[in-house]
């Protein structure tokens, strides 16, 4: 058990729809990081924040959203779902964003859009 | 950008026996740290192991190791006495100084334990 948690594990939802993915990071983790994890695009990180701002951009649709709340928790919103948005999202939180501090990946939350 | 390959889709051993999985990856950057990630069928991702390129040290933990070769850009994961427990897909990583503290991942090697 990493200390990271994501809710919901599976979410299964239709096209067009949104929803939301929520992590919160280890106790004492500042930084968040959002993964996303398919069959056509591999591992791909997506955002990171730090302490409530955003930090870093990856390859992020702009139909999806991120925050970090003050306390700590971050949420993933993806809306006008489409069937490639099926994969899994991975949560990963980290003591500070540098790249010296490891980064320790949640569970998961799998994503069924039909 | 940097990049990461993993050659080898699927890998096979035999129980007790030792495997090799391959990672080339390419980067400008000086400073950087690379990782080989377990996922078994959980689909946790697992820290397996860490090299810091500025170590000229293969970092050991158990029975993994790496070989690290900077001038190559390759950087490689040895398992020793497989176990059955080491099935899973293995994702080589890269995270780098200056690009941030994301992780740019291989695609991946699955990794078959024969008994």
């Amino acid at each position: 058990d990493s200390g990271v948690t994501q809710t919901p594990k599976h979410l299964i939802t239709a096209t067009g729809q949104r929803v939301t993915l929520r992590c919160s990071p280890r106790s004492g983790d500042l930084s968040v990081y959002w993964y996303q994890q398919s069959l056509d695009q591999g591992l791909q990180f997506l955002i990171q924040y730090y302490n409530g701002e955003e930090r870093a951009k990856g390859n992020i649709l702009e139909r999806f959203s991120a925050q970090q709340f003050p306390d700590l928790h971050s949420e993933l919103n993806l809306s006008s779902l489409e069937l490639g948005d099926s994969a899994l999202y991975f949560c990963a939180s980290s003591v500070s964003p540098g790249s010296t501090y490891e980064q320790y990946f949640g569970p998961g939350t799998r994503l069924t859009v039909t | 950008a940097q990049t990461v390959t993993q050659s080898q889709p699927e890998m096979s051993v035999q129980e007790a026996e030792t495997v090799t999985l391959s990672c080339t990856y390419d980067t400008s950057e000086s400073d950087y740290y690379l990782f080989w990630y377990k996922q078994p069928p959980s689909r946790q991702m697992i820290l397996v192991i860490r090299q810091e390129a500025y170590k000229q040290q293969n970092a050991t933990e158990n029975r993994f190791s790496v070989n690290f070769q900077k001038a190559a850009k390759s950087f490689s994961l040895k398992i020793s006495d497989s176990q059955l427990g080491d099935a899973a897909m293995y994702f080589c990583a890269y995270r780098g100084e200056t690009s941030g503290s994301r992780l740019t991942f291989g695609e991946g090697t699955q990794l078959t334990v024969n008994p």
